[in-house]
């Protein structure tokens, strides 16, 4: 059974640096596409990071240069760095895994989710 | 980005009904379409892929239809546990957006 389960949310200031991670299992992590999706309170879904199963990453524009996906294979675990938070970072964060293809994917299994509030 | 556009962006419906729901993109994704239901307080759960297959475990009553800008998400008779927020995502580019949402109300 696929089970995602995230970590390492919390209240940041704004400026700062949170680590969250993502515990997979039932499946290989290396060998699959990996994503983050965040989710504004109230608001709807937007696409954050991908990490491709050769290590290519991609991040939306909102958050390019401030943002590092990662895993670690060993630990079946993915990361998302995040620095210089802002309030509008403020969300519930989600790991999905990819689904379907390298063409014609989906996001097929995502975990609890983890929020993100960055407030003083 | 390719911008996912949904309509409407509420409605309201009684158990038994047919509904709805349409995306449109901004250019062509050819069938690279995927829908979600998200209920409160949950993670977004995978409904259709590529358009128009129906993802294990998902009742037949969901459907889903498209190609190219204009794709639409028809529940057939509508029930209780179906009331929730649905969203569109475009899988044709790695930097893949979302739809704004439908918000699937009770009559």
């Amino acid at each position: 059974e696929v089970q995602l389960v995230e970590s390492g949310g919390g209240l940041i200031q704004p400026g700062g640096s949170l680590r969250l991670s993502c515990a997979a299992s039932g499946f290989t992590v290396s060998r699959n596409y990996m994503s983050w999706v965040r989710q504004a309170p109230g608001k709807g879904l937007e696409w954050v990071s991908v990490i491709y199963s050769d290590g290519s990453t991609y991040y939306a524009d909102s958050v390019k240069g401030r943002f590092t996906i990662s895993r670690d294979n060993s630990k079946s675990t993915l990361y998302l760095h995040i620095n210089s938070l802002r309030a509008e970072d403020t969300a519930v964060y989600y790991c999905v895994k990819v689904g379907g293809g390298p063409i014609n994917w989906n996001f097929d299994y995502w975990g609890q989710g983890t929020l993100v509030t960055v407030s003083s | 980005d390719i911008q996912m556009t949904q309509s409407p962006s509420s409605l309201s419906a009684s158990v038994g009904d047919r509904v709805t729901i349409t995306c449109r993109a901004s250019q062509s994704i050819s069938s690279y379409l995927n829908w979600y239901q998200q209920k409160p307080g949950k993670a977004p759960k995978l409904l259709i892929y590529a358009a128009s297959s129906l993802q294990s475990g998902v009742p037949s009553r969901f459907s889903g239809s498209g190609s190219g800008t204009d794709f639409t998400l028809t529940i057939n008779s509508l029930q209780p546990e179906d009331f929730a927020t649905y969203y569109c995502q475009q899988s044709y580019n790695t930097r893949s957006t979302f739809g704004q949402g439908t918000r699937l109300e009770i009559k």
